[in-house]
């Protein structure tokens, strides 16, 4: 089963407003979460990498203030697209892996933005 | 950037196997080779991985050459349920992946 939850599926907003996405790991402490990006016909993009307890590490070009990455806890970390444009529709994966174990990613997200 | 070089396309007759090469000639000590395969609209599945040594399980075999530089993902028998992108990653255990173009691979019945 999924072991890597990510919440919403899908998400239809208004130009200008913000949105959040969850990313929670079912059955295992992550400290260190991924976020990508995903256009369409296009590869995932490593947008940034998640710490729990402490600031996010963000991808060369990736703006740290529209992009928001939380992670309070062991088991969740969210992602806010503050302010959002047409421009940031996008299909949005987090991933996580137990220690020294290969990475599980999330359903994804789809974002279209009005 | 990526570390790997597959083909963008392939295709297989189902019930055939599909082998899908990949080219990783940079690929450290320490790093593992990473399969992952997405459906359309989904998250990346994991398929299988190894560092040296050849690797099976019940969906597929890696055949990593001698010198590392680069493997092959054999599907023994394809259906049309694994028409889907193919990524190879090289990468250490925790660390961050990162995602080349994949080969899409199409199963024609």
């Amino acid at each position: 089963g999924a072991v890597v939850s990510q919440h919403p599926s899908w998400v239809i907003c208004k130009s200008g407003t913000s949105v959040k996405i969850e990313c929670r790991s079912l059955d295992f402490q992550a400290t260190t979460m991924f976020w990508y990006r995903q256009f369409p016909k296009q590869s995932l993009m490593l947008m940034a990498t998640s710490n729990e307890g402490s600031k996010a590490t963000y991808e060369q070009g990736v703006e740290k203030d529209k992009f928001l990455i939380n992670h309070a806890s062991l088991t969740l970390s969210t992602l806010t697209v503050t302010s959002a444009h047409p421009e940031d529709s996008s299909f949005y994966i987090c991933s996580a892996n137990r220690i020294n174990e290969k990475l599980f990613f999330g359903s994804g997200t789809q974002l279209s933005v009005l | 950037d990526a570390k790997t070089t597959q083909p963008p396309s392939m295709d297989c007759a189902e019930g055939r196997a599909a082998n899908l090469p990949c080219n990783h000639s940079t690929i450290s000590g320490n790093e593992y080779v990473y399969w992952y395969r997405q459906i359309h609209s989904q998250g990346p599945q994991y398929i299988i991985h190894g560092l040296k040594n050849n690797e099976t399980n019940e969906m597929a075999s890696l055949i990593i050459t001698e010198d590392r530089k680069s493997s092959t993902l054999i599907l023994p028998h394809a259906t049309l349920r694994d028409t889907a992108v193919y990524y190879c990653i090289v990468g250490g255990g925790s660390e961050k992946l990162v995602f080349g173009k994949g080969t899409k691979l199409t199963v024609n019945p």
